[in-house]
């Protein structure tokens, strides 16, 4: 099972509203990944976590808060956020000693 | 620091044409190189990947080899289909446990039957 599962797919939320992001992967690998994806471009990293502690947080504002409750689940909390943070969110797990970097299919989120 | 550089395209061809998309990287050490794929409402699927100079990575008819001279990692097929119609994005990883992948800036390509 080569799997990264990501909800919801669509997301649509007020600025003053509080939703959560969910991953779930059993391959096993110890470091999950939330990237940002606007339209045409690359990922943006987010967040790496490893081993379930937080290992990198590039600079993203608070209004986004992850969390990885144990191995296979990743979340990302969101509040209070922006027109500007409408986006594709992908969450990715890394297979061990290779790079290799396994992506879900990501949730688009629009925020209004 | 490390980098990538693609052309950005957009690469339109028809079906049966070959394809070349060029990819060189700026790294210190021996990095990790990747190609991935992104289908249009889909997440990132990697297509291939190598971990060392002259390694040749290789899947679903798409070929690229690592030159450590050219610091390049050139995605080649020689007869692209409709359903090849995508996002291609380089990759690289300074080393096989760092945990940062850096991506090039993506090359859409358009198939026509």
């Amino acid at each position: 099972d080569t799997e990264v599962t990501q909800t919801p797919k669509h997301l649509v939320m007020g600025m003053t509203n509080k939703k959560s992001l969910k991953c779930e992967q059993h391959m096993g690998h110890r470091a999950m990944y939330w990237y940002k994806q606007k339209a045409k471009k690359p990922p943006e990293l987010m967040f790496v976590y490893s081993y379930e502690k937080l290992s990198i947080n590039e600079s993203v504002p608070s209004r986004f808060s992850p969390e990885c409750p144990n191995s296979s689940l990743l979340n990302l909390h969101l509040h209070a956020l922006q027109p500007e943070d409408s986006a594709l969110y992908l969450c990715a797990s890394r297979r061990s000693g290779t790079g290799e970097l396994f992506f879900g299919e990501g949730s688009r989120l629009t925020v209004l | 620091g490390n980098s990538v550089t693609q052309m950005e395209g957009p690469v339109t061809l028809s079906e049966e044409a070959f394809l070349t998309i060029n990819c060189t990287y700026t790294a210190t050490g021996y990095p990790s190189l990747f190609w991935y794929v992104q289908y249009p409402g889909e997440g990132l699927q990697l297509l291939l990947k190598a971990t060392k100079a002259d390694d040749k990575g290789s899947n679903k008819g798409f070929e690229a080899t690592y030159r450590k001279e050219t610091t390049s990692f050139h995605l080649e097929k020689g007869s692209v289909q409709v359903s090849d119609s995508a996002v291609y994005f380089c990759a690289l990883t300074p080393g096989a446990n760092d945990y940062k992948l850096s991506f090039g800036a993506g090359t859409t390509v358009t198939v026509r039957a």
